[in-house]
C-alpha cells in the first residue's frame, strides 16, 4: 500500500470534468511539491504537472492541478476519450529520504 | 528533441544479474541527473534511485541499496542500471527518466522518459 493514496479508479463522460486525488503526509506533500504523471496503455508515463500546478509546454490547459496542506488534485476538464490511462501523484518524502508514487488511479471515459 | 532510448528485453533466472542502459540525446548529458523507476505486472510506479552523471553522486530507495548500482558513461551520454541477485518480484518494466530538479522545497520531475525495458525473472 503506497503512502499517497490515489483512489483506484475514476470514471466520466466525454466533456465531463473529473478530479483525481492524492492524500499524503506531513513528510511528504505537507512539505515539497507535487508532480503528476500520465501513463496511457502499452507507453511510457509522461509529465503532466510540477511543482504542484505548473503544466509543462504542449500539456493543454484542460489539465490543472492544486495542493493544500497535505493533499492535492489533479483536474481534467473537457474529458476525452483518449484521457483513458492511469494517473500517478509523485513528490519527495523526507521521512523517508525517497521518492514516492501514489499508487495510480485509473481513468475511464465512459 | 529530449529523447532517452533503452536497451531490450531481458530474461534472468533468478541470482543472477542485469545491466539496463538508457541513451540520452538532444540536450546536455551532464545537466540533469537521470533517474530510474520501475513497474511490475499490476502494480504502480516504484522509484528506484538516479545519479548526477557530472560527479556520479547516487541516491537510492532503501530497499535495494544493496543489490542496485547506477552508473553513466560521460562519453556516450548514457545511464546504466544494474540489478543483482535478481528474484522473481523484479520482473518489471524499468523505465530511465531525465531527472529535473530546482532549488527549495521541491521535489525532482521525471521529463522525459525511455520507452522502458521489460525485465523477466524466471526459472
Amino acid at each position: 500500500q503506497s503512502v499517497l493514496t490515489q483512489p483506484p479508479s475514476a470514471s466520466g463522460t466525454p466533456g465531463q470534468r473529473v478530479t483525481i486525488s492524492c492524500s499524503g503526509a506531513s513528510t511528504n506533500i505537507g512539505t515539497n511539491t507535487v508532480n503528476w504523471y500520465r501513463r496511457l496503455p502499452g507507453a511510457a508515463p509522461k509529465l503532466l504537472i510540477y511543482r504542484d500546478d505548473r503544466r509543462p509546454s504542449g500539456v493543454p490547459d484542460r489539465f490543472s492541478a492544486s495542493k493544500s496542506g497535505t493533499s492535492a488534485s489533479l483536474a481534467i476538464s473537457g474529458l476525452q476519450s483518449e484521457d483513458e490511462a492511469d494517473y500517478y501523484c509523485a513528490t519527495w518524502d523526507g521521512g523517508l529520504s525517497g521518492l514516492l508514487f501514489g499508487g495510480g488511479t485509473r481513468l475511464t471515459v465512459l | 528533441q529530449v529523447q532517452l532510448v533503452q536497451s531490450g528485453t531481458e530474461v534472468k533466472t533468478p541470482g543472477a544479474s542485469v545491466k539496463v542502459s538508457c541513451k540520452a540525446s538532444g540536450y546536455s548529458f551532464g545537466m540533469y541527473g537521470i533517474g530510474w523507476v520501475r513497474q511490475a505486472p499490476g502494480q504502480g510506479l516504484e522509484w528506484l534511485g538516479w545519479i548526477a552523471p557530472y560527479n556520479g553522486n547516487t541516491n537510492y530507495t532503501q530497499h535495494l541499496q544493496d543489490r542496485v548500482t547506477m552508473t553513466t558513461d560521460t562519453s556516450t551520454s548514457t545511464a546504466y542500471m544494474e540489478l543483482r541477485s535478481l528474484k522473481s518480484d523484479d520482473t518489471a518494466v524499468y523505465f530511465c527518466a531525465r531527472r529535473i530538479a530546482s532549488t527549495g522545497p521541491t521535489s525532482p520531475w521525471f521529463d522525459p522518459w525511455g520507452q522502458g525495458t521489460l525485465l523477466i525473472v524466471s526459472s
